[in-house]
């Protein structure tokens, strides 16, 4: 257990509305990712964040932003939520800080955009 | 760019028989690093193993090794004496190593495994 929350757990909201999502660690990690999950896709990366205010786009990053006001907490914002968003969506951290390779992955959010 | 390919979309194993998961990556990066993750049907993504391109052993951990062949670009999850509560979907990764702030995963699409009494 990496003491990484995401809330809230399921949410369901309808086109166009802004959305935000949270990731809480509890270990002062410094890296922290958001990934999206699809059938037929895996996950993928859409930001990640090397530190507070240090954040970089992933793989699928338009329609998305992030921030790091702290370190315990990661914001991932839809700003106008589209049905193409509708996922389930993993925050992760990194132990690289801690001198290993893994990554720890939140309970995941899944998200309905009607 | 980064690659993963898993072959096998499910799998059926009888109980207590190993089970070979195949990963295959494609990466122009010399140094780069290689993970699965267990994905049960609760949704959770449960860390399982990490091999690091430059590592001379292939990883284990506990019933998990992870066979890995570089000339191949191969990186294998072995499961030992599988139980029932190995079904679960299964997901092969890699990072671009050990550069700070580069350990970005790339998923594979995944392998349903289904243990069979």
């Amino acid at each position: 257990d990496a003491g990484i929350t995401q809330s809230p757990r399921h949410k369901v909201t309808e086109t166009g509305t802004p959305v935000t999502l949270r990731c809480h660690q509890t270990e002062n990690h410094r890296y922290m990712y958001w990934y999206r999950q699809d059938p037929g896709h895996g996950l993928r990366l859409i930001h990640y964040s090397y530190g507070v205010k240090d954040t970089d786009k992933g793989e699928v990053s338009d329609g998305y932003s992030v921030s790091r006001s702290k370190t315990e907490d990661f914001l991932l914002t839809l700003e106008s939520a589209t049905s193409s968003q509708t996922s389930v969506y993993f925050c992760a951290i990194s132990n690289l800080d801690r001198g290993s390779y893994e990554q720890y992955f939140g309970p995941g959010t899944r998200l309905t955009v009607t | 760019a980064q690659k993963i390919t898993q072959t096998q979309p499910g799998m059926f194993v009888q109980e207590k028989e190993a089970v070979t998961l195949d990963c295959t990556y494609d990466t122009s990066d010399p140094s780069y690093g290689l993970f699965w993750y267990k994905q049960p049907s609760s949704g959770e993504m449960i860390f399982l193993i990490y091999q690091g391109s430059y590592d001379q052993q292939n990883a284990t951990e506990g019933r998990y090794s992870l066979n890995f062949q570089k000339a191949r670009k191969s990186a294998n999850l072995v499961i030992s004496a599988s139980q029932l509560g190995d079904s679960a979907m299964y997901f092969c990764a890699m990072s671009r190593g050990s550069n700070f702030g580069n350990e970005k995963l790339t998923f594979g699409t995944g392998t349903r495994l289904t243990i069979i009494p």
